[in-house]
Parts: C-alpha cells; structure tokens; sequence
C-alpha cells in the first residue's frame, strides 16, 4: 500500500458544528502532516507529528486540534471554525530521512458556512 | 524563516516550445521536490532531488539542483497540452523535524 488515504472528500460544515478530518497511512511513515491549501495559493504547513507526537505546530488557531492515535492515523478535529477556514485540507506522510519524499493524500474539500 | 520563490508565476506557451521553471530558496538545503497539481487535485510527486548537481528526468521534464546558488530548476522540452498545471517546489530546511516549504507556485497553460 503506497497510499494516504484522506475522508471526506468533501465536507461542508456550519460554524457551531464540530467534524473531525482523517488521514491514514499503511507505509510504515514515521511523520505526518497537515496542509491547508487555499485557492490559488501554496500548501501552507499547520502541523507536523514525528513519531505520534506533535513536533511543528505553525501557530494554529486552537479551533484546529490534531490527533495522532497510532503511526498509521491522524486526525484534525474542527470546531468553531470561520468561513476563511474554507480550504483544501491535505494530509501527507514521510519516512524518517525523507528520502524517498513525501506522500500527499487526495485532500479534504472544506466549506464552512 | 525560509522563504521559496518561483519564477514566473504564470506561463503560458505553445506546445513543442521549450522553457524553464526557476526555484529559489533563501536557506541552505540540499532537499528539494517538484510537484505538480491539477485543479482541484492534490500533488503529485514529480521529482525528488537530494544533493547538490542532481539532475533527474522524466518524459518531457527535468529538474537540476543547485545548492550553492540555493535554485532549482524544471526544464520543460517539447510542450504538450497534457503538461497544464500548478506545479510548485518545496524545499526541507533540515533541522529536528523534516517538514516541506513550498513555493509560490507556477501555473503552466500550453496552448495548443
């Protein structure tokens, strides 16, 4: 399995709701990330998790809360957010050294109404 | 802070015309990738490059390293229409914890 798999594909949310994004990886990666990604705009670096602990948070509102239950799982759980928190969400994975690159998953639509 | 910028942010050429990508970075690394990203899509992984002088080549691109000039480039040779897309570079400044800084971008249309 050479993939990050990413759910919802799609998800619109109001702004008193709470949902919460997933990410999975069976490639054995040691670190996993989250991007946020606005329309015609760079990939923008929210948080990093290096061996399940969270190593790089980019100054994230607390309305975005990262969750990394096991090596193969991670979460970012929405609530309270913004209609400007609407964007691409994606979740990459990396083995240790990064030789061999980074693996993108296929991304969260977002849409906070 | 690291900054990463792409030069031009848009282009737009002919297919079976030739032309470059520049990525310039502000710090010192010796860690760069290529993506390309359709609309809508997520990225793709073109190239991963890992020290200074590394030239690799797939179909009609290819991107070179340039660590003590901190650039990058993606060569595109003999355009086609399939070729359209964002395509971004990312750098990883080392350090505890790899992460990737993207750059600004660079929308490639090739008009047919």
């Amino acid at each position: 399995d050479t993939e990050v798999t990413q759910t919802p594909k799609h998800l619109v949310m109001g702004m008193t709701n709470k949902k919460s994004l997933k990410c999975e990886q069976h490639m054995g990666h040691r670190a996993m990330y989250w991007y946020k990604q606005k329309a015609k705009k760079p990939p923008e670096l929210m948080f990093v998790y290096s061996y399940e602990k969270l190593s790089i948070n980019e100054s994230v509102p607390s309305r975005f809360s990262p969750e990394c239950p096991n090596s193969s799982l991670l979460n970012l759980h929405l609530h309270a957010l913004q209609p400007e928190d609407s964007a691409l969400y994606l979740c990459a994975s990396s083995q240790d050294g990064t030789n061999y690159g980074y693996t993108f998953g296929s991304g969260t639509r977002l849409t906070v109404v | 802070e690291l900054k990463v910028e792409q030069n031009p942010l848009f282009l737009s050429m002919q297919e079976g015309k030739n032309y470059t990508i520049y990525c310039n970075y502000s710090t010192t690394s010796d860690r760069l990738y290529w993506y390309r990203q359709d609309p809508g899509k997520s990225l793709e992984s073109l190239f991963v490059l890992l020290s200074n002088g590394a030239v690799k080549q797939e179909g009609r691109l290819m991107a070179s390293l340039d660590t003590k000039a901190r650039l990058s480039t993606l060569h595109i040779t003999a355009a086609v229409h399939d070729l359209s897309a964002t395509y971004f570079c990312a750098v990883d400044p080392g350090g505890a914890t790899n992460k990737l800084i993207f750059g600004t971008g660079t929308l490639l249309a090739v008009q047919p």
